[in-house]
């Protein structure tokens, strides 16, 4: 199985950009990188996904590399609510055990008002 | 819309006795998921179901069934409860095809005694 590796935690300071990095250098041609973010107590939240190319939506922006082996999920303005464990997963084709959501430890992001 | 709802929020049990957890979606999401997250670590996949009548292993089935009758539920049992049970339960969703996000429940904290 294809896996991630992410650092164990992170800080930041409130309204400051954040990057969060993500290897996967066994990464496939059909593995999407997907994140996720678990506020303390709650369930895990879907981030952002993408495959090739770069992603942007409302809640952050996922830049992958050219050779795929690495992304970085950028947060623009972090607030405090943005405290999370925020997991980087590659997810392959649905259907199969592969395509399951397989979680990891995740970075633990601090921020600091 | 609900999304993912988890019954109960909470329970105790006692060592040997079974329950079922509830989990049901209003997005009409072919996938479900159960997972399981001890404290301190990231999620592990209990089972999963692709469909009404299809059911498949994930990493840590053991001492749990499901069931999946319809396209809305997806009920973990657990049969003769032991003290490595206890943990927080999250059931998610989502659509099948690829790079489609999870839709994850509130979670279901177990306590077994």
């Amino acid at each position: 199985d294809a896996k991630t590796t992410q650092p164990n935690s992170m800080e930041s300071n409130e309204e400051e950009p954040v990057h969060l990095p993500c290897n996967h250098s066994t990464i496939s041609g059909t593995d999407y990188i997907h994140w996720y973010r678990q506020l303390p107590s709650q369930g895990p939240e879907y981030v952002i996904h993408g495959l090739t190319s770069n992603v942007n939506n409302r809640m952050a922006s996922l830049a992958i590399a050219e050779d795929r082996k690495s992304s970085t999920l950028i947060l623009h303005r972090a607030t405090l609510r943005d405290a999370a464990v925020y997991y980087c997963i590659l997810r392959d084709v649905p259907g199969g055990s592969q395509g399951n959501l397989i979680f990891g430890k995740g970075t633990k992001l601090s921020v600091k008002p | 819309n609900a999304g993912v709802t988890q019954t109960p929020k909470f329970r105790i049990l006692k060592i040997g006795q079974s329950m079922t957890l509830q989990c049901t979606q209003d997005m009409n999401h072919n996938y479900m998921y159960w997972y399981r997250q001890d404290p301190g670590m990231g999620l592990k996949l209990i089972y999963y179901s692709v469909g009404a009548g299809i059911t498949d292993k994930g990493e840590v089935p053991n001492g749990y069934n499901v069931s999946r009758s319809t396209t809305e539920d997806f009920p973990l049992r657990l049969e003769l409860a032991a003290p490595s049970q206890t943990s927080v339960y999250f059931c998610a969703s989502s659509y099948s095809g690829w790079g489609n996000g999870y839709t994850f429940g509130s979670g279901t904290r177990l306590t077994v005694v």
